[in-house]
C-alpha cells in the first residue's frame, strides 16, 4: 500500500530564500509528525498535528520555521529566509492514533525525507 | 520522557543472531518500549514495540526484563540488510511528548 511520501526529494536553495516541504501521509491517518535529520546527527523532533491543529509548536527552532496540515491529510513546512544550519534531512512521519489513551501503542510511519541544502 | 542507555555500535558476523541491549532504568508503568531502525539514507522505520511482555513479530523479538528496567532488541538470523542505526525510545501512552525522542541508537555492523 501506498506509505508517506515527501517532496522535493532533494532541494537546493541560497541562503535567504524561502523553502516549502511537502508531506503526503497514509491515508487515514490522525497524526502528523515532522522531524529533522542534521549531517552526523539524530533525528530532532519539531511538530506534532494532530488532525489540523498543532497542539505545541514549541519544538520549531525558530520563528523563521512554520508548519501548516489542511484537510486533515498533506502538510507544509515552511522555511523563510533560510540559513546555512537550516541544511538537514527532514522527515515527515505519520500515524494511526496519535494522542490518545492509547497512543502508547501507536507506531510511526516515517516518509523517505526531503534533503535541504542552503547554499 | 524517561531516557534510553544504548551502546554506540555493536559488529555482528551475517546469519547469526544479534542481541541488542537498552538499559531504561527511569521507566514509569505507563511507558510502551519502541524499537526503531533507520537504514543508511533512509527514514526510520518501525521494528516492535512491548510493554511489559516479551513480543516476536517477523522482523524481531523483543525481550523484556522482569523489572523493566532494561530490554534487548534480538534479531534471530542477521542478513547484510540488517545493518542500521537501532533506536530504542520509550513512548508514553496518553500525554507527553507526541514525538518520538531518538537518542543516538546503536550502529549495528554485520560482517559478511
Amino acid at each position: 500500500g501506498a506509505g508517506v511520501s515527501q517532496s522535493p526529494s532533494n532541494k537546493v536553495t541560497e541562503k535567504g530564500k524561502d523553502v516549502e516541504l511537502r508531506c503526503d501521509p497514509i491515508s487515514g491517518h490522525t497524526a502528523l509528525y515532522w522531524y529533522r535529520q542534521s549531517l552526523g546527527q539524530g533525528l530532532e523532533f519539531l511538530i506534532y498535528f494532530q488532525g489540523n491543529s498543532a497542539p505545541d509548536k514549541s519544538g520549531l527552532p525558530s520563528d523563521r520555521f512554520s508548519a501548516e496540515r489542511t484537510g486533515g491529510s498533506v502538510s507544509t513546512l515552511t522555511i523563510q529566509r533560510t540559513q546555512q544550519e537550516d541544511s538537514a534531512v527532514y522527515l515527515c512521519a505519520s500515524s494511526l492514533i496519535g494522542r490518545s489513551l492509547q497512543g502508547g501503542t501507536d507506531t510511526q510511519y516515517f516518509g523517505p525525507g526531503t534533503r535541504l541544502t542552503v547554499l | 520522557d524517561a531516557k534510553t542507555t544504548q551502546p554506540n555500535s555493536m559488529e555482528s558476523n551475517e546469519e547469526e543472531p544479534v542481541h541488542l541491549p537498552c538499559n531504561h532504568s527511569t521507566i514509569s508503568g505507563t511507558d510502551y518500549i519502541h524499537w526503531y531502525r533507520q537504514l543508511p539514507s533512509q527514514g526510520p522505520e518501525y521494528v516492535i514495540h512491548g510493554l511489559t511482555s516479551n513480543v516476536n513479530n517477523r522482523m524481531a523479538s523483543l525481550a523484556i526484563a522482569e523489572d523493566r528496567k532494561s530490554s534487548t532488541l534480538i534479531l534471530h538470523r542477521a542478513t547484510l540488510r540488517d545493518a542500521a542505526v537501532y533506536y530504542c525510545i520509550l513512548k508514553v501512552a496518553g500525554g507527553g511528548a507526541d514525538g518520538l525522542t531518538f537518542g543516538k541508537g546503536t550502529h549495528l555492523i554485520i560482517q559478511p
